[in-house]
Order: structure tokens, then C-alpha cells, then sequence
């Protein structure tokens, strides 16, 4: 698999506002997954994409993908101050592990 | 089933001193992963087994670590002649498929003086 670019490195939001990061990648894709992780603590599976849905949503989580931008976004929308966390796409091609990259930083103040 | 395990959950050694660590994967899980993970970096992968078998290891991993799976059930990652550079937190994640979604264990989190 390759690695996602996540933009913004770092967010910093108050309670209540919409977080949108993005994933970017370089060559085709099976699927793309987005993970959550707080600090010290071991990643958190949140969704999983496949190459030919262009949307989903889980709760207060919506994620979409362009294939011809090779791109990815995730919203979290009505955020709580326990979203702060840092967050991972990671785009999965062949049937090779996963490959993370440094991820967005989200901080929401309350 | 609660999960991935991993023990111990921190480890402080000495350079130049021998650690293990074990990993517990969700029983029906056939694959499992090892990734190290240093402050503001996302997880590197390390290295994969598919039941006892070890399919990849990444170029990072030096002649220094080894890993097992010795019935296709728990892991360990050892290494040997530990080195300051070797801080860090070991991610274990277990999956059905390599494709699919990988489900993450606390971590142990080594710190070598």
C-alpha cells in the first residue's frame, strides 16, 4: 500500500464547528481507510471507503472519495472536545500492509 | 473477545539490554501486524504475519529485532541489544484480511536510557 498525505498537519477548533481534513495519494486505490488516535493510546478504525463509493457517513462522520483527484476527505461535524486526536487516512492498494502518514493534529477547544 | 492485547503497556530498560513484547490478536484474526510509532509521527510498519508465517518486514527493521508467531495465535517482537533510538511505542493491529480494517492494541510504550 502507499502512503496518504493528510492536510492540515495540525486543526484547532472551537466546540460545536465542522473539521474537514483531507487524504491525498498517488496511485490507484482498493479501498481508503481513516483512523483516530488519541494521545498514548493505539489507533481507532473509523471508516473504510472502497474505490467505488464516492461517500459515506458513520454518526457525525462523513468521508468522500475522488478517484480522478486521488483524494479523500473526512468532516466531523458538531465537534466535541473529545474528537481531539490525531487522524489517519490510510489508502490501501495490492496485498500489502498498511502505510500511515504523520496525520492531522485536531484540537477542539471548548 | 475484548480486543488486541499487548504487555506490557510501558517498559523502561537499559541500552544495550534485551526486551520482549507480546501481542494478543482478536482470536479469529489470521493476520497481525507490528508497527513502532515516535512522537508526531504516524505508525511505521515493522512487519506482518499471516497465521504462523511472516509475509514482510520492512527495511527498518534491523538484524537487532525479531519476531514470532508461533501457532498463528500471539506474537512477540523482541529486541535485542536495545538502543536509545529503540524509544518509541510498539503498535500491534490484527485484521482478517490485509485489505480490510485493522484493529489496534493499547500499545507498550518502551523508553531505553
Amino acid at each position: 500500500s502507499q502512503q496518504g498525505e493528510e492536510d492540515p498537519q495540525a486543526l484547532s477548533i472551537q466546540e460545536g464547528e465542522n473539521a474537514t481534513m483531507n487524504c491525498s495519494y498517488k496511485t490507484s486505490i482498493n479501498n481508503l481507510q481513516w483512523y483516530r488516535q488519541n494521545s498514548g493510546r493505539g489507533l481507532v478504525h473509523l471508516i473504510l471507503i472502497r474505490s467505488n463509493e464516492r461517500e459515506k457517513h458513520s454518526g457525525r462522520l462523513r468521508v468522500t472519495l475522488d478517484t480522478s483527484k486521488k483524494s479523500s476527505s473526512l468532516l466531523i461535524t458538531a465537534s466535541r472536545a473529545a474528537d481531539t486526536a490525531s487522524y489517519f487516512c490510510a489508502p490501501v492498494s495490492g496485498n500489502t500492509p498498511l502505510v500511515f502518514g504523520k496525520g492531522t493534529r485536531l484540537s477542539v477547544i471548548a | 473477545d475484548t480486543g488486541v492485547s499487548q504487555d506490557p503497556r510501558h517498559k523502561i530498560t537499559k541500552r544495550g539490554q534485551n526486551v520482549t513484547f507480546r501481542c494478543d490478536p482478536i482470536s479469529e484474526h489470521n493476520r497481525l501486524y507490528w508497527y513502532r510509532q515516535t512522537l508526531g509521527q504516524g505508525p511505521e510498519f515493522l512487519t506482518y504475519f499471516q497465521n504462523e508465517a511472516q509475509l514482510e518486514k520492512s527495511r527498518l527493521l534491523s538484524d537487532r529485532f525479531s519476531a514470532e508467531r508461533p501457532k498463528g495465535s500471539f506474537s512477540t517482537l523482541e529486541i535485542q541489544r536495545t538502543e536509545q533510538g529503540d524509544s518509541a511505542m510498539y503498535l500491534c493491529a490484527s485484521s482478517l484480511l490485509v485489505q480490510e480494517t485493522q484493529y489496534f492494541g493499547p500499545g507498550t510504550r518502551l523508553l531505553v536510557l
